[in-house]
């Protein structure tokens, strides 16, 4: 099993939508990170959280440490948007999660 | 001006040969790291080099070896490539443990 379970797996939404992206893990941690990766493949830090909340523009993301979980809200969607979203974890080592596809379609 | 860029971006190499992977940032930080994303575009951790100390996962072969000449650069040298070191390999930044800044990763294809 693995330490970082995300959910959905693949994701469809309509511009303008709301969109939550969850993210579960099973070890300690010192921080929790969200990542996005374009299609191109690059890969962009989103948030680092060890507690509380964050936003960036219409990016949002939680973190629950009792319950270890962790959730990205994105608000008012845009095609541009669409990408794969990445949790990770640091805990003794680096966990991932398997990344969530999001498609925005206009 | 790249924070971190990585070399080459492509490399097609034959089983049993020696490559390395070069990557540098000018963030001035202090962290360095080394990833593979799998072709399931799973991310794993390879290392971690802080101030000199290197953090292994110790899951990574030791054909693996990550070399920094100094703060900037972090290498990744690969002896006798396997057909499963295919992957796309991603170099990150930070300072200390903090938000991390990725290069554009180096396809390698082992043949």
């Amino acid at each position: 099993k693995n330490e970082v379970e995300q959910s959905p797996q693949n994701l469809t939404a309509q511009e303008g939508e709301f969109i939550t992206i969850n993210c579960s893990y099973s070890v300690g941690i010192s921080a929790l990170h969200w990542l996005q990766q374009h299609p191109g493949g690059g890969i962009v830090s989103l948030f680092m959280l060890s507690s509380g909340k964050k936003k960036h523009g219409r990016l949002i993301a939680t973190i629950n440490i009792q319950e270890k979980h962790s959730s990205l809200h994105i608000t008012a969607s845009h095609p541009r948007d669409s990408a794969v979203y990445i949790c990770a974890v640091d805990g003794n080592q680096f966990y991932f999660g398997t990344g969530t596809s999001l498609t925005v379609i206009p | 001006d790249t924070a971190v860029s990585q070399t080459p971006k492509y490399l097609v190499t034959q089983m049993g040969n020696d490559k390395s992977i070069k990557c540098e940032q000018n963030l001035g930080h202090d962290t360095m790291y080394w990833y593979k994303q799998d072709s399931k575009k799973f991310l794993k951790i390879m290392f971690s080099y802080n101030n000199k100390e290197l953090i292994i996962n110790e899951t990574v072969p030791n054909r693996f070896s990550p070399k920094s000449p100094d703060k900037a650069h972090l290498n990744l040298h690969i002896n006798s490539l396997e057909l499963g070191d295919s992957a796309v390999y991603f170099c990150a930044s930070s300072q200390a443990f903090g938000e991390q800044f990725f290069g554009p990763g180096t396809r390698l294809t082992v043949l």
